[in-house]
């Protein structure tokens, strides 16, 4: 089975400009997280989507948002891109909201994005 | 609010040498709390979890015991090899909440070199 996948996996971008990202979930699962990861610190939580609808939302600006599809990919967007946003992006992927205690996440590999 | 603290790096180690690194939490009510690893190049890796005080975790070697009085969760490993270099992060979690957001601590490097 394929785990989560993230397109593309690197990204250069310039001050300004727009960016989106990709991720397919594991096959059956419904909810999609983003986190951010500057370089030398931990993941941010970003978004998650389940089931189509917005579930919740990190400390993040308005440049950012996403959405989810019928087949449960989703697409992280940035707009008016700024040298701060340079970051490795995740995708994480479960099959419920809110994890059971014998449930874990499953990450992709992440898209580097370097704004310069 | 909610927080994880891990010790600052990079721990350089020969092999066969014994690892601790050090994670403290903030929470409210009782989290449950996870060791991630994160090898060059990759996406996080679950290494090992703990979901209610005094449990411990263990996976390739690796262990951490979930001590509440203390809000700590070291990570220890006996004997490191050159393959377990990588940056490891500490996290917790709200099982059953509305969202399985993680929180993450800063990560720490490990180098191990042979």
């Amino acid at each position: 089975d394929a785990g989560v996948t993230q397109s593309p996996t690197h990204l250069i971008k310039t001050r300004g400009q727009q960016v989106t990202l990709r991720c397919s979930p594991i096959s059956g699962h419904k909810s999609v997280s983003w986190y951010q990861q500057v370089l030398g610190q931990g993941p941010q939580f970003i978004f998650q989507y389940y089931e189509k609808e917005e579930r919740g939302r990190g400390n993040f600006p308005d440049r950012f948002s996403a959405r989810q599809f019928p087949n449960y990919s989703s697409e992280l967007n940035v707009n008016a891109l700024l040298l701060g946003d340079s970051a490795l992006y995740l995708c994480a992927s479960s099959s419920r909201v809110g994890l059971a205690t014998n449930e874990k996440l499953f990450f992709g590999s992440g898209t580097q994005l370097s704004v310069l | 609010g909610n927080s994880v603290t891990q010790m600052e790096g990079p721990v350089t180690l020969s092999e066969e040498a014994f690892l601790t690194i050090n994670c403290t939490y903030t929470a409210t009510g009782y989290p449950s709390l996870f060791w991630y690893v994160q090898y060059p190049g990759e996406g996080l890796q679950l290494l090992l979890k703990a979901t209610k005080a005094d449990d411990k975790g263990s996976n390739k070697g690796f262990e951490a015991t979930y001590r509440k009085e203390t809000t700590s969760f070291h990570l220890e490993k006996g004997s490191v090899q050159v393959s377990d270099s990588a940056v490891y992060f500490c996290a917790l979690i709200k099982y059953g909440g509305a969202t399985n957001k993680l929180i993450f601590g800063t990560g720490t490097l490990l180098a191990v070199q042979p």
